[in-house]
């Protein structure tokens, strides 16, 4: 089992929908990141938060942390907005070495149709 | 652009062979980080270090090693390669717990 799941694996949307995508982590953390990788490869950090709510534009991530769950909502999307998305935790105890380093979800590939 | 930067961009070797990768960290970060992308694995964590000395080790091989030098670049070596390590390499730095990707490299074992 994976100590960082998203879903869904792939997500196809339509111009103007209103995306979601979910994390769910089984380890303490001290932070999540959500990170966006386009198609050329490049990695892009969207958000790091502990806690509640953050915006920026039409990004929206949210986290509960007593569920372990965070999700990360786009508005009005574009074709541009075409990428994977990446939830990371930032784990308290040491797992496989990486104490207070990061652990990646598989992502989810998001392809917005104009 | 994150003021990270990664050469080469792509690497074709043959097994057996022996690499480096070079990562330079953006102005004032101290911490470098090395990962590695493969198609079944997904991001992994490789190793840390800060302020040149190694701070976490994470699923490296003992085939890979790495460094950070006094200018805070850093050079990921990996040695003896096989098939499988055939990956996209990203390198991160940070000052505090915010990390800045490089474009990283896509080294090709053939």
């Amino acid at each position: 089992k994976n100590e960082v799941e998203q879903s869904p694996q792939n997500l196809t949307a339509q111009e103007g929908e209103f995306i979601t995508i979910n994390c769910s982590y089984s380890v303490g953390i001290s932070a999540l990141h959500w990170l966006q990788q386009h198609p050329g490869g490049g990695i892009v950090s969207l958000f790091m938060l502990s806690s509640g709510k953050k915006k920026h534009g039409r990004l929206i991530a949210t986290i509960n942390i007593q569920e372990k769950h965070s999700s990360l909502h786009i508005t009005a999307s574009h074709p541009r907005d075409s990428a994977v998305y990446i939830c990371a935790v930032r784990s308290w105890v040491n797992y496989g070495g990486s104490q207070g380093n990061l652990i990646f979800g598989k992502g989810t590939k998001l392809s917005v149709k104009p | 652009d994150s003021g990270v930067t990664q050469t080469p961009k792509h690497l074709i070797t043959a097994t057996g062979q022996r690499v480096t990768l070079r990562c330079s960290p953006r102005s004032g970060d101290l911490s470098v980080y090395w990962y590695q992308q493969s198609l079944d694995q997904g991001l992994q964590f490789l190793i840390q270090y800060y302020n040149g000395e190694e701070r976490a080790k994470g699923n490296i091989l003992e085939r890979f090693s790495a460094q950070q030098f006094p200018d805070l670049h850093s050079e990921l070596n990996l040695s003896s390669l096989e098939l499988g390590d055939s990956a996209l390499y990203f390198c991160a730095s940070s000052l505090g717990n915010e990390q800045f990707f490089g474009p990283g490299t896509r080294l090709t074992v053939l």
